[in-house]
């Protein structure tokens, strides 16, 4: 399958500081990629839709200001966390989808980020 | 708004035995499910991808089903193995450029 790759698997930050993850389509081109967050034993969730070349889109609740997406190439997205609180820490995790024949197929996802802010 | 439940949320089974994980959805609208495994700590592996037109899709000793009218998937485990314990999640997805809405999972023990 697809591999996505995702930095760094774990961070911890100290309060107020901001934190990048990067996430990697490594073998083929996204021009769409997911962000999502996962707190313990909580489904993941959710937090944007990183478009190549334009602006994110982000769901209901989630800060645009706080949590900027970048996605600059097809291949590369990146989520930084700004002004980070202890409230932030969580398993960040990115999933983008391979097209085949112009259709969108199954969600491949990055290892996650475990964010830790003391 | 879309909801996902996965039933039941956690399940302990003596190895060998065939057991089934239950996902349902609240808006039949979907464009496909797909079930992932989670270990502890992990990112997610695709297990299975059904779209929106199919009724099942096999993988191995995995099998997932999907009755879309009603709102209803199922992942059927055969032979269970002490390896295939993980929480198991359940997602669905609206539309070609939508992301992904997850159910929270069913924490699965296969005991040696």
């Amino acid at each position: 399958g697809a591999v996505v790759s995702q930095h760094p698997s774990w961070v911890i930050c100290k309060s107020g500081t901001s934190v990048k993850i990067e996430c990697r389509s490594l073998d083929f081109q996204a021009t769409t990629m997911f962000w999502y967050r996962q707190f313990p034993k909580q489904s993941l969730m959710l937090m944007a839709t990183s478009n190549e070349g334009s602006k994110a889109t982000y769901e209901q609740g989630v800060e645009k200001d706080k949590f900027l997406i970048n996605h600059a190439s097809l291949t590369l997205s990146t989520l930084t966390v700004t002004s980070a609180h202890p409230e932030d820490s969580s398993f960040y995790i990115c999933s983008a989808n391979p097209e085949y024949r112009g259709r969108r197929t199954e969600a491949f996802f990055g290892q996650g980020t475990r964010l830790t802010v003391v | 708004k879309q909801e996902v439940t996965q039933i039941p949320a956690a399940l302990s089974v003596p190895e060998g035995e065939n057991l089934v994980l239950n996902c349902s959805f609240t808006d039949s609208a979907i464009y496909n499910l797909q079930w992932f495994r989670q270990d502890p700590g992990k990112g997610l592996t695709s297990l299975l991808l059904i779209q929106s037109s199919q009724r099942e899709q096999t993988s191995g000793r995995l099998n997932a089903s999907l009755d879309k009218s009603s709102g209803r998937s199922t992942l059927y485990i055969a032979a269970s193995q002490p390896g295939d314990s993980a929480t198991y999640l359940c997602a669905v997805t609206g539309g070609g450029a939508d992301g992904l809405t997850f159910g929270k999972g069913t924490h699965l023990i296969i005991q040696p």
